[in-house]
């Protein structure tokens, strides 16, 4: 069964600043995808990037990048110039790469990111 | 650009009675997902469909719970008999089969069971 694993319930961060939130997975599937979702203090599930695993070259979505360790089975998440808008849950998720649970998404336990002013 | 729209946002019901929840995915999104949220967890999967096709349903989905996708629009999740412990939130994501298998996530459904 495929796991995703976040290790930091809470992370801070002062405005501006640089943070990086921690995921890693398990699967025996040598081509998948991985996505970090934003889910905001009462509002929708966002995604905010995608890093496909055949592709050497981390993902980057303007302040969003991703640092991912295939080996490692590691995906991490770095904000850069943090802002008060990024307070939120972020989720680490991992798709099913076939058969009848096609896209599946299994989900990490999430982290509690508060950007202060 | 319409989004993945879900209805109701709540509902508050007492145990025992039956809820049903509707789910209108992007127009062409051919696949829907239905995921169970509670307080401070992340989504855990529910059921799935392809077009009108259930392909799969989680354990999690008890016999009192039905999911419907009639026409390969939008899907309804229906609870029957509900309990206190079916309060959560009911996600809603649909996807499309060229897109790399990215889910895009309605508002949800908050149920409430007294």
């Amino acid at each position: 069964a495929q796991t995703v694993t976040q290790s930091q319930p809470e992370m801070s961060v002062q405005e501006a600043e640089t943070v990086t939130l921690s995921c890693t997975y398990d699967t025996s599937e040598n081509n998948y995808y991985l996505f970090w979702y934003k889910q905001p203090p009462s509002r929708q599930m966002i995604l905010v990037i995608r890093q496909e695993a055949y592709k050497q070259q981390n993902a980057t979505e303007n302040r969003f990048s991703v640092n991912f360790q295939k080996a490692a089975k590691s995906f991490s998440l770095k904000i850069s110039d943090s802002q008060l808008g990024d307070t939120a849950m972020y989720f680490c998720a991992f798709p099913n790469a076939g058969g009848t649970s096609y896209g599946k998404l299994t989900f990490g336990q999430g982290t509690i990111l508060t950007v202060h002013p | 650009d319409t989004g993945v729209s879900q209805d109701p946002r709540h509902k508050i019901t007492k145990r025992g009675q039956n809820v049903t929840f509707r789910c209108d995915p992007i127009s062409e999104h051919n696949r829907l997902y239905w995921y169970r949220q509670t307080l401070g967890q992340g989504p855990e999967f529910l059921t799935y469909f392809q077009n009108e096709a259930q392909l799969e349903k989680s354990r999690l989905l008890s016999d009192r719970f039905s999911a419907e996708r009639p026409k390969g629009s939008f899907s309804t999740l229906e609870i029957q008999r509900t309990e206190q412990g079916d309060s959560a939130m009911y996600l809603c994501a649909s996807s499309y089969d060229l897109e790399a298998e990215t889910q895009y996530f309605g508002p949800g459904t908050r149920l409430l069971v007294l």
